[in-house]
């Protein structure tokens, strides 16, 4: 089945700075890749999804780049704000029903 | 519009007790799914239904049991509660058709002891 590996598993940075995620997966056939943000003690919440036909995806201050040869996706944060701590997954799915296969989760923390 | 709803929020059960978590989507979805969630280890699938009628294992099955009981409702059940049980469970809905959004509930806080 497929495997997701997510790096790093906490992240610190500064208000303002930017923030990098990125994961991998092992199952070519894989071709929808969502990220997920989880504040405390909600369940996860989409935040911006890629399909395997685009290489790029932005939403205002974030972004997503999947690499379907290297079978590697990141996310990206620009100007990171206090409000942006909270943890994230990466998942990978689109074979079967919808199913997904998440990452192990980052702690994304923001200091004012 | 209350999205995917769960009950209880918490519970504490002892080893060997039973008991069924409940889930609820109220947007018509086709497909659910039931997740656990610990620390350092993400989310992981231990049963989906992808429609009314149908559930199908995850990938930690083993302990627990499913019911689709109609389109709207899919609990989850621990026929002895084990103390690696104890977990954070999350329900989830999308409408099923190929890879798209998972909306999931608030969560269900199980401690075992």
């Amino acid at each position: 089945g497929e495997n997701v590996e997510q790096h790093p598993s906490t992240l610190s940075v500064q208000e303002g700075d930017s923030a990098v995620i990125k994961c991998t997966y092992s199952d070519s056939a894989s071709n929808y890749f969502p990220w997920y943000k989880q504040e405390l003690g909600k369940g996860p919440q989409l935040i911006i999804d890629i399909r395997s036909n685009v290489g790029e995806k932005k939403d205002q201050r974030i972004a997503v780049t999947l690499n379907k040869t290297a079978k590697h996706f990141s996310l990206h944060i620009t100007e990171t704000q206090p409000e942006d701590s909270a943890v994230y997954f990466c998942a990978a799915g689109g074979t079967s029903y919808g199913k997904l296969t998440f990452g192990q989760g980052t702690i994304l923390t923001v200091h004012p | 519009n209350a999205g995917v709803t769960q009950t209880p929020k918490f519970q504490v059960l002892k080893t060997g007790q039973s008991m069924t978590l409940q889930c609820a989507q109220d947007m018509n979805h086709n497909s659910m799914y039931w997740y656990r969630q610990d620390p350092g280890m993400g989310l992981r699938l231990i049963y989906y239904s992808a429609s009314e009628g149908t559930t199908d294992k995850g990938e930690v099955p083993n302990g627990y049991n499913v019911s689709r009981l109609n389109k709207r409702e899919f609990s989850l059940r621990l026929e002895s509660a084990a103390p690696s049980q104890t977990s954070v469970y999350f329900c989830a809905s999308s409408d099923g058709t190929g890879a798209g959004e998972q909306y999931f509930g608030p969560g269900t806080r199980l401690t075992v002891t």
